[in-house]
């Protein structure tokens, strides 16, 4: 299957500070992107939804002007969390998906963002 | 709405035997139907992909199954070992929306 990477794999920062995740789809063209949330034993939870070259689309309830997504090419996207605060520690997972692989989505290994 | 539901919860079974975990949603007009694994504090690993079209895939030990008109799928694990412990998920693709909608989960527990 495709490979999906993500950088860092965990963050530790200051209450306040932004913090920036890249997601790479390394051997396909991800045409559409998302980045999830996840908490302690619970299922995924989508944030946005991203396409190359325009604009997010946000789920109900997440602030788009606190998590800003950029999906700049065909395979990266980036997800900044702006101004953090403890409780938007978090596991944060892209995914992305290709049309050659019948629509077939493929996720990353997770970034763990802590916020003291 | 999509609601997708996995049953059981959790499952814990001696090393070797064979295992069954389901899944239901409620809106047959899908795309595709995906199985993952989630080893604790990492991302999804995709297991198997079934088109709408398709009744069943086969990779390894691993065999899931489709009847879209009842609205459920299957992860069949043949001959189960201790690294086959971890939550499994399911999700579907399709209907009115263009997101992957995820079960809740089968938290695995495969003792030696």
């Amino acid at each position: 299957g495709a490979v999906v990477s993500q950088h860092p794999s965990w963050v530790i920062c200051k209450s306040g500070t932004s913090v920036k995740i890249e997601c790479r789809s390394l051997d396909f063209q991800a045409t559409t992107m998302f980045w999830y949330r996840q908490f302690p034993k619970q299922s995924l939870m989508l944030m946005a939804t991203s396409n190359e070259g325009s604009k997010a689309t946000y789920e109900q309830g997440v602030e788009k002007d606190k998590f800003l997504i950029n999906h700049a090419s065909l395979t990266l996207s980036t997800l900044t969390v702006t101004s953090a605060h403890p409780e938007d520690s978090s596991f944060y997972i892209c995914s992305a998906r290709d049309r050659g692989f019948g629509n077939e989505q493929f996720f990353g290994p997770g970034t763990r963002l802590t916020v003291l | 709405k999509q609601e997708v539901t996995q049953i059981p919860a959790a499952l814990s079974v001696p090393e070797g035997e064979n295992l069954v975990l389901n899944c239901s949603f409620t809106d047959s007009a899908i795309y595709n139907l995906q199985w993952f694994r989630q080893d604790p504090g990492k991302g999804l690993t995709s297991l198997l992909l079934i088109q709408s079209s398709q009744r069943e895939q086969t990779s390894g030990r691993l065999n899931a199954s489709l009847d879209k008109s009842s609205g459920r799928s299957t992860l069949y694990i043949a001959a189960s070992q201790p690294g086959d412990s971890a939550t499994y998920l399911c999700a579907v693709y399709g209907g009115a929306t263009n997101k992957l909608i995820f079960g809740t989960g089968t938290l695995l527990a495969v003792q030696p």
